[in-house]
């Protein structure tokens, strides 16, 4: 049973336009959630996280929001890039990470058309 | 480059063979990972090692033996596997087990691509 899910396993977006990310979690003990962007034959990199405790995080033209009520996370991506393109992973920690265990989602397939 | 490698970057092996996967990193970083990536899957946790010490291990079967001879180096054992072992096995670090390991995210290698026949 999948505790992080991404539910669109594609995106298409015009250049210069926003790209919204969307991600659930169906576990309330997560309380750290990042965001990671993989390019075809390398690994995952890491882009941009947020604690439970907050509810918005932003980073040039990225920023993440939260959504605990909801269960729900998003990535907005503006203005979206051709070099955006990529695949974009949702991943929660709970118990602040002293686990070490990330969870992931299955990943969205961004395309940015120029 | 992201500081994480990974060797080799592709692996053919048969049912009956013995591998490794290596891993190394020089970023500073006391945990790291192993992650396995099957199609259509997300990726999903294996092995954790914090400090060289093994914190988490994710239900593996024996067929994959992790070894982590200091904080630098993580290596994948790899014998008797099936062919629905074949994946994209990735390697990652940071800083710690914990909180600061989240705050700026683990970092990845580019994986092993490994096929069973």
């Amino acid at each position: 049973d999948q505790q992080v899910k991404q539910n669109s396993p594609s995106l298409s977006v015009q250049e210069g336009r926003i790209s919204i990310l969307n991600c659930d979690y169906t576990n309330s003990m997560f309380d750290y959630f990042l965001w990671y962007k993989k390019y075809p034959a390398e690994g995952p990199t890491f882009l941009i996280s947020i604690s439970s405790i907050k509810d918005k995080n932003e980073d040039g033209r990225f920023t993440v929001f939260l959504n605990k009520s909801a269960k729900h996370l998003s990535l907005h991506i503006v203005p979206s890039q051709p070099g955006d393109s990529a695949v974009y992973f949702c991943a929660a920690s709970a118990n602040r990470g002293s686990q070490g265990n990330l969870i992931f989602g299955k990943g969205t397939k961004l395309s940015v058309k120029p | 480059e992201t500081g994480v490698t990974q060797t080799p970057r592709h692996l053919v092996m048969g049912m009956t063979n013995k591998k490794s996967l290596k891993c190394e990193q020089h970023l500073g970083h006391n945990a790291m990972y192993w992650y396995k990536q099957s199609a259509k899957k997300p990726l999903e946790l294996m092995f954790v090692y914090n400090f060289k010490e093994q914190t988490e291990n994710n239900s593996v079967p024996s067929r994959f033996s992790p070894e982590c001879p200091n904080s630098s180096h993580l290596f994948l054992h790899l014998h008797t596997l099936q062919p629905e072992d074949s994946a994209l096995y990735l390697c990652a670090s940071s800083q710690d087990g914990g909180l600061q390991g989240l705050n700026y995210g683990y970092t990845f290698g580019s994986g092993t691509r490994l096929t069973v026949v």
